[in-house]
């Protein structure tokens, strides 16, 4: 049973250019959550979505970020026109149900994707 | 809104010594308690969870106990090993929310 699949696993751009981050669920996981890693920092909740609906964004940067997770295939989270400060993991989780119900249904994170802007 | 507060690392320990990471957290809610655990180049792998007061969490010798009084969940284990070398991170997770809200994260260094 494959776990959180996310690709690529590291990925370089250059300024002004656009990046795509891809991840599968967990097989039976209908929930996505997307994180981001910045250099010797803790995780910062982007974004969760089911599938077709974005549920909260309330971390997400107001501009050039966006995400999906449509009804087939996986989730993308897209950045536009990257900046350096973008280099960072960009981790995604799934669960099966909202996470925190009873307690039971915990995040199931993917070995993240790791931006560079040059 | 709610949160997660950690004890900032890095640390250092020598091998066999006791741990501990400490952990308080802010709730409007009655959250669900976890420690996650991110070995290097590595996602983050649930360590342990706690859904109620007085609840303690373990796994692979770590604990953690859900205090309600102190808000608090903090990590522990009694003799460390160098493979316990990661970053560990204490998270919440509120019943009417939807997102887990993580700590910063404590880097744990375990000297042979």
């Amino acid at each position: 049973n494959a776990g959180v699949m996310q690709n690529p696993r590291h990925l370089v751009r250059r300024r002004g250019q656009e990046a795509r981050l891809r991840c599968s669920p967990m097989k039976g996981h209908s929930h996505v959550y997307w994180y981001r890693q910045l250099p010797e920092e803790g995780l910062k909740f982007m974004v969760y979505l089911q599938k077709e609906n974005i549920i909260d964004e309330s971390g997400m940067p107001k501009e050039r970020f966006s995400a999906e997770f449509p009804k087939e295939g996986p989730s993308i989270l897209r950045i536009q026109q990257v900046v350096r400060g973008d280099s960072a993991a960009y981790f995604c989780a799934s669960s099966p149900a909202e996470a925190g119900i009873s307690g039971a249904n915990v995040l199931t994170f993917g070995a993240g994707s790791r931006l560079t802007v040059l | 809104g709610d949160s997660v507060t950690q004890m900032e690392g890095p640390v250092t320990l020598s091998e066999e010594a006791f741990l501990t990471i400490n952990c308080t957290y802010t709730a409007t809610g009655y959250p669900s308690l976890f420690w996650y655990v991110q070995y290097p180049g590595e996602g983050l792998q649930l360590l342990l969870k706690a859904t109620k007061a007085d609840d303690k969490g373990s796994n692979k010798g770590f604990e953690a106990t859900y205090r309600k009084e102190t808000t608090s969940f903090h990590l522990e284990k009694g003799s460390v090993q160098v493979s316990d070398s990661a970053v560990y991170f204490c998270a919440l997770s509120v019943d009417n929310n939807n997102d887990m809200r993580f700590g910063a994260g404590t880097r744990l260094t375990v000297k042979p």
